[in-house]
């Protein structure tokens, strides 16, 4: 499949370090966030979500922080694994639209 | 079960032509969007349906751009008079219900659309 972005910003870790990804959202009235995985050739894919109202979320191995004073989410991977190896998204919306906006995202490389 | 499907997974015209692209949606899942990727961009959004009615269409760039849910279910996003600013990859995504925050969107693998 073609990959969606050749000069995305790139975070390379070695595998079984964590990974941090970064991501700066646009709207001050966004009140919920995604974080999306795409691979090369596929959809983005759901990883974790978080509500305005909560500052930290834990799931398998990934942890998403919101720090709504700077309007910055950031996505932690513990031990990173090569098939972590993909694009990620952060995507904001409010609850009075329909819409997902994306942002920019980050392309993360693990080496064993 | 399947996920959702968009056909064709490539597609390659020229200049002016007219285009097609579906998307068939997890079944019975009411909520379907659509949006486009350009290279090195995160998706953006065009067209929401909810059941067979567009209910937001404000991504759309242009008249030239036209999407169709006839009977709730399988979707067409329509180009005419295609321009090499519209080669991307067009994705579909369906959810159980409306509203992003509540149901969660399944995304197809794409359409990748490259118009010489």
């Amino acid at each position: 499949g073609e990959s969606v972005g050749l000069h995305l910003p790139t975070l390379s870790v070695q595998e079984g370090d964590n990974s941090i990804i970064n991501c700066a959202y646009s709207n001050s009235a966004s009140d919920y966030f995604i974080w999306y995985k795409q691979e090369s050739g596929k959809g983005p894919q759901f990883i974790i979500d978080i509500r305005s109202n909560m500052d930290k979320r834990q799931g398998q191995r990934v942890t998403v922080l919101l720090n709504k004073t700077v309007k910055h989410l950031s996505l932690q991977i513990a031990a990173t694994q090569p098939g972590d190896s993909a694009v990620y998204f952060c995507a904001e919306t409010s609850s009075n639209t329909d819409k997902l906006i994306f942002g920019t995202g980050t392309r993360l490389q693990v080496f064993p | 079960g399947a996920g959702v499907s968009q056909t064709p997974s490539n597609k390659v015209t020229e200049k002016g032509k007219y285009v097609e692209l579906r998307c068939d949606p997890i079944s019975g899942h009411t909520a379907l969007y659509w949006y486009r990727q350009s290279l090195g961009q995160g998706p953006e959004f065009l067209i929401y349906f909810q059941g067979t009615g567009a209910a937001d269409d404000s991504g759309l760039p242009n008249d030239r751009f036209f999407a169709v849910r006839p009977e709730g279910s399988v979707s067409t996003l329509k180009i005419q008079r295609t321009e090499r600013g519209d080669s991307a990859v067009y994705l579909c995504a369906s959810s159980s219900g409306p509203g992003v925050g509540y149901y969660e969107q399944y995304f197809g693998p794409g359409t990748r659309l490259t118009v010489t």
